[in-house]
């Protein structure tokens, strides 16, 4: 299974954009690239995914690499509720089974 | 649309008792995904399971541990002869699987089971 690289924490102001980095240098040409983010005591809530083209829906962006090895999360405003682990996950879109691979993740904390 | 359902959202279970964990997936979800959540740590796979079929269950423990979806009702993770290790967040995921790009898996609240 293809793995990801994330930091294992960030701060951030809010009100400010946040920029969440994933690093995927194995990725192969059919791994989706999914982020989900994990509140305090829930479970995971999924953000937005990507194959290849840059996408935007109203939660976040997300930005991805020309040569894909690599992923951007964008939160455009933070707010406290954003405060949360972050995980980039790939998953392969030729698999049968589609299971997620989860890392540590990134755990974001939103400065008042 | 209501969300996955999990329940009992919190489990209390001696060592060596049983504990069932049902879950029912978003409506018109027929492919339902669990992991396993220790403390301070990710999610782990455990099993994926179509409609009366068990498709992967290559991160499920061989032993005491079963999973199953039959045609009406919950999914059901069943443990047997539970031990202080399995303490953990056990959450269920269900999926259209209608293809890769919609292939999302939503995530339901979790059973939190503490083994006394």
């Amino acid at each position: 299974d293809a793995k990801t690289t994330q930091p294992n924490s960030m701060e951030s102001n809010e009100e400010e954009p946040v920029h969440l980095p994933c690093n995927h240098s194995t990725i192969s040409g059919t791994d989706y690239i999914h982020w989900y983010r994990q509140l305090p005591s829930q479970g995971p809530e999924y953000v937005i995914h990507g194959l290849t083209s840059n996408v935007n829906n109203r939660m976040a962006s997300l930005a991805i690499a020309e040569d894909r090895k690599s992923s951007t999360l964008i939160l455009h405003r933070a707010t406290l509720r954003d405060a949360a682990v972050y995980y980039c996950i790939l998953r392969d879109g030729n698999s049968g089974t589609y299971k997620y691979i989860f890392g540590t993740g990134t755990r974001l904390k939103v400065l008042a | 649309n209501a969300g996955v359902m999990q329940n009992p959202r919190h489990l209390v279970r001696r060592r060596g008792q049983e504990a069932r964990l049902r879950c029912s997936p978003m409506k018109g979800h027929s492919h339902v995904y669990w992991y396993r959540q220790l403390p301070e740590e990710g999610l782990k796979f455990m099993v994926y399971l179509q409609k009366e079929n068990i498709i992967d269950e290559s991160g499920m423990p061989k032993e005491r541990f079963s999973a199953e979806f039959p045609k009406e009702g919950p999914s059901i993770l069943r443990i047997q002869q539970v031990v202080r290790g399995d303490s953990a967040a056990y959450f269920c995921a269900s999926s259209p699987r209608t293809g890769p790009h919609t292939d999302t898996q939503y995530f339901g609240p979790g059973t939190r089971l503490t083994v006394l």
